[in-house]
């Protein structure tokens, strides 16, 4: 079965300090992962996606198979970083659509 | 703004009762995907439509329904009400949301979510 798993509900840390939001997941085929953002009162918003090996306000994901693993890491945390963490699984459906199975979520605080 | 609109932003209904949330698209996208946020589930996946077409179903209720119609705006109906259905509700858009093709095809961009509360 499909499962990603967000083990942490809730992770508070100082600003400047290291923050890294941790992410499992389960998936028997090639998994392409985000990771979404929720600020306060904001619609959900795509951060980014392993593909692209990318990073964005300075958040950056590195996709590892053999742990299962893509946790989302920023070297210096910002008090405008508090949001609300999603990860999410694209899964491939019988259909031949794909669909978005989400982690629980982390709620980051950023506190100054 | 990621240009998917929803509405009603707020919704207080009692048990029992029958609503419907509205759903329009980015200019574009083919694919409308529909989600429950509550406290205790986080975010889960109800129904994928993609040009009108029904295309994937997650853990939607019996008592739930939803379609797109050839402006592809979608609606999902909630009948039946009881206190648990109390959610955000979510749709997004992807330009394609089918496999095969290249990740930009794939990419949800989210609306602002209806607050259903069922007293």
């Amino acid at each position: 079965a499909q499962r990603v798993t967000q083990p942490e509900k809730l992770l508070s840390v100082f600003k400047g300090a290291p923050v890294e939001l941790k992410c499992n997941y389960s998936y028997s085929g090639s998994p392409e992962l985000f990771w979404y953002v929720q600020y306060s009162r904001q619609r959900l918003q795509l951060l980014l996606r392993h593909i692209s090996r990318e990073s964005i306000k300075g958040f950056t994901a590195d996709l590892n198979k053999g742990e299962t693993s893509f946790h989302l890491k920023k070297p210096f945390a910002q008090e405008e970083d508090s949001a609300m963490y999603y990860c999410a699984l694209s899964v491939i459906t019988q259909g031949g659509s794909e669909k978005l199975v989400f982690g629980k979520g982390t709620k980051l605080t950023v506190n100054p | 703004d990621s240009g998917v609109t929803q509405t009603p932003k707020h919704l207080i209904t009692a048990t029992g009762q029958r609503v419907t949330l509205r759903c329009s698209p980015r200019s574009g996208d083919l694919s409308v995907y529909w989600y429950q946020q509550s406290l205790d589930q986080g975010l889960q996946f109800l129904i994928q439509y993609y040009n009108g077409e029904e295309r994937a179903k997650g853990n939607i209720l019996e008592r739930f329904s939803a379609q797109q119609f050839p402006d592809l705006h979608s609606e999902l109906n909630l009948s039946s009400l009881e206190l648990g259905d109390s959610a955000l509700y979510f749709c997004a858009s992807s330009p394609r949301g089918t496999s095969g093709g290249p990740p930009s095809y794939n990419e949800q961009f989210f609306g602002p979510g209806t607050r259903l509360t069922v007293l």
